[in-house]
Parts: structure tokens; sequence; C-alpha cells
């Protein structure tokens, strides 16, 4: 069965520093990897995925993530957060089975201060 | 274009009675998804649709839920007797059809509040 994990239940980073949202997944085949985000009184909004190709991803409002195969994992980075990006950050994952419905990790809630 | 939009955005119910809720995906997305989401807390996996295939109905909590989609478009989840447990905010995503390449586009949800 597949799953994914996002160890941290918060993240504090100062304003101006790298920030990085982990996550791992456990799939059978290869796996399709997204990061979504749902910033305060708003709805989730999908933010980068992982399909093929290069391991380093962009997305949007400045954020990458990093697919390593050997570590089952894909962190979501930023190099210089801002207190905006404060939001509630959801790794999810899916199988390559056509019908495998997408899984998402219980989210990481990110603090980013001034 | 339109994205996905759910109605009611708020529905506040009394402990016991029925509710529906709509969800109208992106036209054109043949994947359809059900969420529940407690106050600030993860996403819980309610149903899936997928075109034509039986849907995936292994997060439903309980016999009290159901949902429908009809001509694979507009989908009705349905909670009968509900219980003050079911007080989440329930989210509806679509997604284009081979949908694990694609991501899901979320809707603003309906608050359900049961008294």
């Amino acid at each position: 069965a597949q799953s994914v994990a996002q160890p941290e239940d918060q993240v504090n980073v100062a304003e101006g520093n790298p920030l990085t949202v982990k996550c791992t997944y456990s799939v059978s085949g290869n796996p399709y990897l997204f990061w979504y985000v749902q910033y305060p009184n708003r709805g989730l909004q999908f933010l980068l995925k992982y399909i093929t190709g290069d391991n380093l991803v962009k997305g949007s409002y400045g954020f990458e993530a990093e697919f390593n195969k050997s570590q089952t994992s894909f962190h979501l980075k930023k190099p210089s957060a801002l207190v905006s990006d404060s939001a509630l950050y959801f790794c999810a994952v899916r199988a390559g089975n056509r019908d495998d419905k997408i899984i998402f990790g219980k989210g990481t809630r990110l603090h980013i201060l001034p | 274009g339109a994205g996905v939009s759910q109605s009611p955005s708020n529905k506040v119910t009394e402990k016991g009675k029925d509710v529906e809720l709509r969800c109208d995906p992106i036209s054109g997305h043949t994947a359809l998804y059900w969420y529940r989401q407690s106050l600030g807390q993860g996403l819980e996996f309610l149903i899936y649709f997928q075109g034509n295939s039986a849907p995936d109905k292994s997060g439903l909590p309980s016999d009290r839920f159901s949902a429908e989609r009809t001509g694979g478009s507009v989908s009705t989840l349905t909670i009968q007797r509900t219980q003050q447990e079911d007080s989440a905010v329930y989210l509806c995503a679509s997604s284009r059809d081979r949908g694990q390449i694609y991501e899901q586009y979320f809707g603003p949800g309906t608050r359900l509040t049961v008294t």
C-alpha cells in the first residue's frame, strides 16, 4: 500500500533563512509526487510536482523540491523564507497504477518568524 | 476558466438530520475526490471517482456517508443522521483523466457544523 509521511507537525524558520519541509513516501513502482499549500482561510493550492526527469523541480512562489529515489524522499525547499510563506503544507503521492488514488500526508505547519 | 465549486459554503445542522453537499468539478475533469479536514488538521480521504470505474469508497468512515456522481460531472456527498463528530470542512477536488500525473484542483470547501 502506498503511504506518505511528513515527520514534522510544525517547522519554525526565521525570515530570510532557507527552509525545508520534509516528506518521505512508500509506493510500489514509480511514484508521482506533489506538494500543496493551504494559506489561512484559503483553499488548497498546487505548488509543484515530480513525474519524471530532473530530480529538482521548481514550482510556484520560489519553492522547489528534490526527488531522492534512494531515500524515498521529496523534501520541499526555499532558499530564503518570507513571512507570507507561513501556511500548512501537504505532500502527496500516488503510484503509477492508473486508477490509484492520491494519498496526502498529515501536513506540516510552517511558521516564518519576522 | 471556472474552478471547482462547492455548495453550500457553510452548513449548520442539528444532530440527527441528513445533509447533502454538492461539488461541481472543472469541466472535462474525470477524476473527482472528496476529503474531510478537521480544524487545522490533515486531509482525510473519503471517496474517489475516476471516469466510469467503480468509485473507491475505502475512506468513508461509516455507512451514514455516501456519495454519487451523476453524468460524470456533479457529485453529491450525503451524510445521514449527522453526528457532532461529522463537523469539519468537506473538500472536493478534481483532476484530468489519467490523473496520476495531473495535479488536483480544490474547491473552497463546505464547512459543516453539527449542533
